[in-house]
């Protein structure tokens, strides 16, 4: 079956560490995304990436880094810059033309303590 | 500045009843325009989606409408069922550049 993975489904880190959360698509979908959502807000675009090797900062990038080495794989790294890191994660993709099959993953809930 | 508003952030309605969810929007170069459905701890599932060439979309209990003059979306679900019970997102894309803009959501609860 065709999906998207991200792992782990609840993180726990310390702060100041660097924590990178997992995405991978078997849809053959060229763009991927990261988004946050936080309580009573809706999603956030953080990166996203329409082709292998070339990504763009969403809205609110700062804090976070991201690679598509792999068409496959969109690998998220929160780093200690970010000041809020605890929040609900979520991957989506979708394939070249458009956002009629925008499919996400099942996020990856991190919890700075 | 919000370019789509989901004003109510919840909805309590009856099983069997009608639920209607509403989005606004303030930016006229939106052209498509979707709903996603999304349980606690889960990712987004698409739900049912409108282009701007039309002004209703009908997928079983589900149907979209569209009054772009008035920049407004609403879902209407009839009958609604407990299971419908989630929170509602709309998303709404320009040019199709693959970017979702999302409202904040709207949390329906329908009670048996």
């Amino acid at each position: 079956d065709g999906g998207i993975t991200q792992s782990p489904k609840y993180l726990f880190r310390k702060e100041g560490q660097n924590v990178t959360l997992s995405c991978e698509q078997n849809l053959n979908h060229d763009a991927m995304y990261w988004y946050r959502q936080d309580p009573g807000q809706g999603l956030r675009l953080i990166y996203y990436s329409q082709i292998v090797n070339d990504f763009q900062k969403g809205d609110i990038a700062e804090g976070y880094s991201v690679s598509r080495e792999k068409k496959e794989s969109f690998p998220l790294t929160v780093t200690s810059a970010q000041k809020n890191p605890t929040a609900f994660y979520l991957c989506a993709s979708s394939p070249r033309g458009g956002v009629r099959d925008y499919t996400f993953g099942s996020g990856t809930r991190l919890t700075v303590v | 500045d919000q370019q789509v508003k989901q004003n109510s952030p919840s909805l309590s309605v009856q099983e069997g009843r009608i639920s209607i969810l509403n989005c606004d929007y303030t930016n006229s170069m939106f052209d498509y325009f979707l709903w996603y459905k999304k349980y606690p701890a889960e990712g987004p599932t698409f739900l049912i989606s409108i282009s701007s060439i039309k002004d209703k979309n009908e997928d079983g209990r589900f149907t979209v409408f569209l009054n772009k003059s008035a920049k407004h979306l609403s879902l209407h679900i009839v009958p609604s069922q407990p299971g419908d019970s989630a929170v509602y997102f709309c998303a709404l894309n320009a040019g199709n550049n693959r970017k979702l803009i999302w409202g904040l959501g709207t949390s329906l609860a329908v009670n048996p």
